[in-house]
């Protein structure tokens, strides 16, 4: 069955840096865009970025460009997001999701979430 | 400017039905939107895409008590016979060009 799979939150320290991942199983990775969405605690969802299947057209929000970067293995079947220069505005969790077709930012599947605290 | 309001919270008692509400801003009236489900504690799921016409295309598995409609710029989300598994936030979703925005969701509270 389709399955995404959130890995990498954890604590770390304003102005650090942290990596996470989503393997992606269950349904042909290299066909789709993914998008990174995160809420904060006790928020509602916030739109992260997003990375085409092919890895050439990538978006990012105002609160996270210049600091966070998608990109994607399509051979191991994993998105990443490498954030850097964390804040603590940053601390939520962090969902991936796949997007239903080319084109059509319409998301159709979610990962259960990985949390990511910024304090120090 | 792209944005999507909804009503903060609603709530209904189990085995009648709600309507919630899903308003796009000036000159986005003809928007497709989304549809999205967030149970306590769960990641969020996929209902349904709802055109401006009202046609909407459910998710795998999502009852035929959801339902989709749209007036104008305002797009509906119905859910009939509730149920007690139907408490959650509810979440409406479209884009721009290099945007992804999502409504500030609505909790839906079953009595």
């Amino acid at each position: 069955q389709v399955q995404l799979v959130e890995s990498g939150g954890g604590v770390v320290q304003p102005g650090r840096s942290l990596r996470l991942s989503c393997a992606a199983s269950g349904f042909s990775f290299s066909s789709y865009t993914f998008h990174w969405v995160r809420q904060a605690p006790g928020k509602g969802l916030e739109w992260v970025g997003v990375m085409s299947n092919d890895g050439y057209t990538k978006y990012y929000a105002d609160s996270v460009r210049g600091r966070f970067t998608v990109s994607r293995d399509n051979f191991k079947s994993t998105l990443s997001l490498q954030m850097d220069s964390l804040r603590a505005e940053d601390t939520a969790v962090y969902y991936c999701a796949r997007q239903i077709e080319r084109a059509v930012w319409v998301i159709d599947f979610w990962g259960q979430g990985t949390l990511v605290t910024v304090s120090s | 400017q792209l944005v999507l309001t909804q009503t903060p919270s609603a709530s209904a008692s189990l085995g009648a039905s709600v309507k919630l509400t899903c308003t796009l801003g000036s000159g986005h009236s003809s928007n497709v939107i989304v549809w999205h489900q967030q149970q306590p504690q769960k990641g969020p799921r996929y209902l349904m895409k709802l055109n401006s016409d009202g046609s909407h295309i459910k998710g795998d598995g999502i009852p035929d008590r959801f339902s989709g409609s749209s007036s104008g710029a305002e797009r509906y989300l119905t859910i009939s016979s509730l149920q007690s598994e139907d408490e959650a936030d509810y979440y409406c979703q479209t884009w721009g060009p290099g945007i992804l925005v999502f409504g500030g969701g609505t909790k839906l509270t079953v009595l």
